[in-house]
Protein backbone atom coordinates (compact mmCIF):
# COMPACT_ATOMS: atom_id res chain seq x y z
CA UNK A 1 0.00 0.00 0.00
CA UNK A 2 1.08 3.39 -1.34
CA UNK A 3 1.56 5.90 1.81
CA UNK A 4 1.59 9.75 1.49
CA UNK A 5 3.34 11.72 3.53
CA UNK A 6 2.71 15.50 3.51
CA UNK A 7 5.49 18.15 5.13
CA UNK A 8 5.18 20.19 6.78
CA UNK A 9 2.04 19.40 9.14
CA UNK A 10 1.70 23.02 9.75
CA UNK A 11 3.20 26.30 7.35
CA UNK A 12 2.94 29.97 8.73
CA UNK A 13 3.60 32.40 6.25
CA UNK A 14 2.27 36.29 5.57
CA UNK A 15 0.26 37.05 2.97
CA UNK A 16 1.98 38.05 -0.13
CA UNK A 17 4.52 35.67 0.75
CA UNK A 18 5.26 32.28 -1.65
CA UNK A 19 4.02 28.60 0.12
CA UNK A 20 5.47 26.01 -0.90
CA UNK A 21 3.99 22.32 0.21
CA UNK A 22 5.94 19.08 0.06
CA UNK A 23 4.21 15.50 -0.06
CA UNK A 24 6.17 12.50 -0.87
CA UNK A 25 5.13 8.95 -1.51
CA UNK A 26 6.35 5.62 -0.25
CA UNK A 27 6.77 4.48 -3.78
CA UNK A 28 6.68 5.69 -7.42
CA UNK A 29 3.29 6.91 -7.99
CA UNK A 30 4.71 8.42 -11.60
CA UNK A 31 2.69 11.89 -12.08
CA UNK A 32 -0.10 10.59 -10.57
CA UNK A 33 -0.83 13.33 -8.30
CA UNK A 34 -3.35 15.59 -7.31
CA UNK A 35 -3.64 18.61 -4.85
CA UNK A 36 -6.77 19.67 -3.10
CA UNK A 37 -7.49 22.81 -0.81
CA UNK A 38 -10.08 22.29 2.01
CA UNK A 39 -11.56 25.54 3.74
CA UNK A 40 -13.38 24.88 7.27
CA UNK A 41 -16.83 23.78 6.77
CA UNK A 42 -16.36 23.41 3.26
CA UNK A 43 -15.73 20.19 1.01
CA UNK A 44 -12.65 19.98 -0.78
CA UNK A 45 -11.99 21.34 -3.95
CA UNK A 46 -9.31 20.20 -6.65
CA UNK A 47 -6.52 22.07 -7.53
CA UNK A 48 -4.38 20.22 -9.13
CA UNK A 49 -4.05 16.72 -11.18
CA UNK A 50 -1.35 15.03 -13.29
CA UNK A 51 0.96 16.66 -10.83
CA UNK A 52 1.09 19.84 -12.40
CA UNK A 53 -2.18 20.56 -14.66
CA UNK A 54 -4.31 23.50 -12.87
CA UNK A 55 -7.81 22.44 -12.66
CA UNK A 56 -11.06 24.34 -14.15
CA UNK A 57 -10.84 27.83 -12.09
CA UNK A 58 -8.12 27.18 -10.23
CA UNK A 59 -5.63 30.82 -10.38
CA UNK A 60 -2.03 30.72 -12.10
CA UNK A 61 -0.35 31.22 -8.50
CA UNK A 62 -0.95 27.62 -7.73
CA UNK A 63 1.60 25.46 -9.54
CA UNK A 64 2.55 22.22 -8.89
CA UNK A 65 5.34 20.23 -9.95
CA UNK A 66 7.16 16.90 -9.08
CA UNK A 67 6.86 13.11 -10.29
CA UNK A 68 7.89 9.78 -8.96
CA UNK A 69 7.72 10.20 -5.28
CA UNK A 70 8.39 13.94 -4.41
CA UNK A 71 5.66 16.64 -5.25
CA UNK A 72 5.05 20.13 -4.49
CA UNK A 73 2.54 22.69 -4.43
CA UNK A 74 3.67 26.26 -4.47
CA UNK A 75 1.49 29.28 -4.09
CA UNK A 76 3.15 32.23 -5.46
CA UNK A 77 1.81 34.93 -3.60
CA UNK A 78 -0.35 34.21 -0.52
CA UNK A 79 -4.03 35.67 -0.29
CA UNK A 80 -5.94 35.49 2.20
CA UNK A 81 -8.44 33.45 0.90
CA UNK A 82 -5.87 30.37 0.77
CA UNK A 83 -4.78 30.14 3.94
CA UNK A 84 -6.72 26.74 4.26
CA UNK A 85 -5.52 22.96 4.61
CA UNK A 86 -4.14 21.08 1.60
CA UNK A 87 -4.16 17.27 0.81
CA UNK A 88 -1.81 15.66 -1.93
CA UNK A 89 -3.74 12.51 -2.81
CA UNK A 90 -2.44 9.42 -4.97
CA UNK A 91 -4.52 6.85 -7.38
CA UNK A 92 -3.27 2.96 -8.20
CA UNK A 93 -5.55 1.59 -10.65
CA UNK A 94 -4.37 -2.09 -9.23
CA UNK A 95 -5.17 -3.12 -7.50
CA UNK A 96 -7.94 0.20 -7.38
CA UNK A 97 -7.16 2.57 -4.32
CA UNK A 98 -6.90 6.60 -3.58
CA UNK A 99 -4.81 7.74 -1.04
CA UNK A 100 -4.76 10.89 0.54
CA UNK A 101 -1.82 12.50 2.89
CA UNK A 102 -2.70 13.57 5.98
CA UNK A 103 -2.86 17.23 4.91
CA UNK A 104 -0.60 20.61 5.75
CA UNK A 105 -2.36 23.61 7.53
CA UNK A 106 -1.60 26.76 5.55
CA UNK A 107 -2.14 29.46 8.62
CA UNK A 108 -1.48 33.42 8.38
CA UNK A 109 1.88 34.55 10.29
CA UNK B 1 -23.82 21.24 -14.89
CA UNK B 2 -22.69 17.88 -12.69
CA UNK B 3 -24.07 18.15 -9.24
CA UNK B 4 -23.73 15.86 -6.45
CA UNK B 5 -26.18 16.11 -3.59
CA UNK B 6 -26.30 14.54 -0.34
CA UNK B 7 -29.06 13.51 2.02
CA UNK B 8 -29.25 15.38 5.26
CA UNK B 9 -27.23 14.98 8.60
CA UNK B 10 -28.20 11.51 11.07
CA UNK B 11 -28.02 11.60 14.47
CA UNK B 12 -28.06 7.72 15.21
CA UNK B 13 -27.61 5.40 18.47
CA UNK B 14 -24.73 2.60 18.41
CA UNK B 15 -25.77 -0.62 16.81
CA UNK B 16 -28.64 1.29 14.41
CA UNK B 17 -28.38 1.12 11.04
CA UNK B 18 -28.20 3.89 8.37
CA UNK B 19 -28.11 4.28 4.62
CA UNK B 20 -27.17 8.01 3.65
CA UNK B 21 -27.34 9.30 -0.10
CA UNK B 22 -26.01 11.11 -2.68
CA UNK B 23 -27.96 11.80 -6.06
CA UNK B 24 -25.87 12.91 -9.04
CA UNK B 25 -27.19 15.23 -11.50
CA UNK B 26 -25.69 17.21 -15.19
CA UNK B 27 -24.27 14.17 -16.38
CA UNK B 28 -24.70 10.02 -17.41
CA UNK B 29 -24.87 8.61 -14.07
CA UNK B 30 -24.53 5.18 -15.31
CA UNK B 31 -21.06 6.12 -17.37
CA UNK B 32 -19.03 7.04 -14.30
CA UNK B 33 -17.73 5.51 -10.76
CA UNK B 34 -18.95 7.31 -7.76
CA UNK B 35 -17.47 6.93 -4.52
CA UNK B 36 -17.19 7.85 -0.39
CA UNK B 37 -14.14 9.67 1.24
CA UNK B 38 -14.69 9.89 5.07
CA UNK B 39 -13.36 12.88 7.06
CA UNK B 40 -13.34 12.59 10.80
CA UNK B 41 -14.35 15.11 13.29
CA UNK B 42 -10.91 17.59 13.07
CA UNK B 43 -8.95 14.85 10.57
CA UNK B 44 -7.96 14.12 7.08
CA UNK B 45 -9.35 12.57 4.42
CA UNK B 46 -9.75 8.72 3.79
CA UNK B 47 -11.26 6.74 0.59
CA UNK B 48 -13.71 4.30 1.36
CA UNK B 49 -14.63 2.93 -1.47
CA UNK B 50 -16.76 3.12 -4.92
CA UNK B 51 -18.95 1.80 -7.68
CA UNK B 52 -19.54 1.78 -11.28
CA UNK B 53 -23.41 2.16 -11.53
CA UNK B 54 -23.43 0.82 -14.48
CA UNK B 55 -22.90 -2.90 -13.70
CA UNK B 56 -22.49 -1.90 -9.66
CA UNK B 57 -18.95 -3.18 -9.91
CA UNK B 58 -17.82 -2.08 -6.40
CA UNK B 59 -14.21 -1.78 -5.05
CA UNK B 60 -13.64 -0.87 -1.19
CA UNK B 61 -10.64 0.46 0.51
CA UNK B 62 -9.22 -2.21 2.51
CA UNK B 63 -9.77 -0.21 5.50
CA UNK B 64 -13.26 -0.03 5.31
CA UNK B 65 -14.25 -3.80 3.72
CA UNK B 66 -16.31 -5.25 5.55
CA UNK B 67 -17.62 -2.17 7.30
CA UNK B 68 -19.51 -0.71 4.98
CA UNK B 69 -21.90 -1.40 1.84
CA UNK B 70 -22.09 0.80 -1.15
CA UNK B 71 -24.37 0.45 -3.83
CA UNK B 72 -26.06 2.33 -6.34
CA UNK B 73 -30.08 2.60 -8.06
CA UNK B 74 -29.59 3.56 -11.80
CA UNK B 75 -32.86 4.45 -12.08
CA UNK B 76 -32.91 7.47 -10.00
CA UNK B 77 -29.01 8.52 -10.56
CA UNK B 78 -28.48 7.91 -6.70
CA UNK B 79 -25.33 6.46 -5.26
CA UNK B 80 -25.77 4.88 -1.14
CA UNK B 81 -23.47 4.43 1.61
CA UNK B 82 -24.73 2.02 4.47
CA UNK B 83 -24.16 0.67 8.10
CA UNK B 84 -25.40 -2.59 9.69
CA UNK B 85 -24.30 -1.69 12.87
CA UNK B 86 -23.17 1.85 13.61
CA UNK B 87 -20.33 2.70 16.27
CA UNK B 88 -19.07 6.37 17.57
CA UNK B 89 -16.16 5.82 15.91
CA UNK B 90 -18.38 6.08 12.87
CA UNK B 91 -19.06 9.92 13.61
CA UNK B 92 -17.78 11.64 10.35
CA UNK B 93 -18.49 13.58 7.65
CA UNK B 94 -18.98 11.78 4.61
CA UNK B 95 -18.32 13.25 1.40
CA UNK B 96 -19.99 11.86 -2.15
CA UNK B 97 -17.23 12.09 -4.86
CA UNK B 98 -17.12 11.30 -8.73
CA UNK B 99 -13.41 10.87 -10.05
CA UNK B 100 -11.87 11.62 -13.60
CA UNK B 101 -9.14 10.22 -15.46
CA UNK B 102 -6.06 11.51 -16.84
CA UNK B 103 -3.55 9.42 -18.37
CA UNK B 104 -3.30 6.66 -16.07
CA UNK B 105 -4.28 8.82 -13.09
CA UNK B 106 -7.88 9.57 -11.50
CA UNK B 107 -8.40 12.34 -8.92
CA UNK B 108 -11.91 13.76 -7.86
CA UNK B 109 -13.40 16.73 -9.48
CA UNK B 110 -16.92 16.84 -8.04
CA UNK B 111 -17.81 16.26 -4.56
CA UNK B 112 -21.00 16.18 -2.63
CA UNK B 113 -21.75 18.71 0.17
CA UNK B 114 -20.93 16.15 2.73
CA UNK B 115 -23.46 14.10 5.25
CA UNK B 116 -22.50 15.07 8.86
CA UNK B 117 -23.16 11.17 10.39
CA UNK B 118 -23.21 11.82 14.35
CA UNK B 119 -23.00 8.20 16.57
CA UNK B 120 -23.45 9.09 20.37
CA UNK B 121 -25.60 7.30 22.75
Amino acid sequence: EIVMTQSPATLSVSPGERATLSCRASQSVSSNLAWYQQKPGQAPRLLIYGASTRATGIPARFSGSGSGTEFTLTISSLQSEDFAVYYCQQYNNWPLMYTFGQGTKLEIK
Amino acid sequence: EVQLVQSGAEVKKPGESLKISCKGSGYSFTSYWIGWVRQMPGKGLEWMGIIYPGDSDTRYSPSFQGQVTISADKSISTAYLQWSSLKASDTAMYYCVRPSYYGSGSYFDYWGQGTLVTVSS
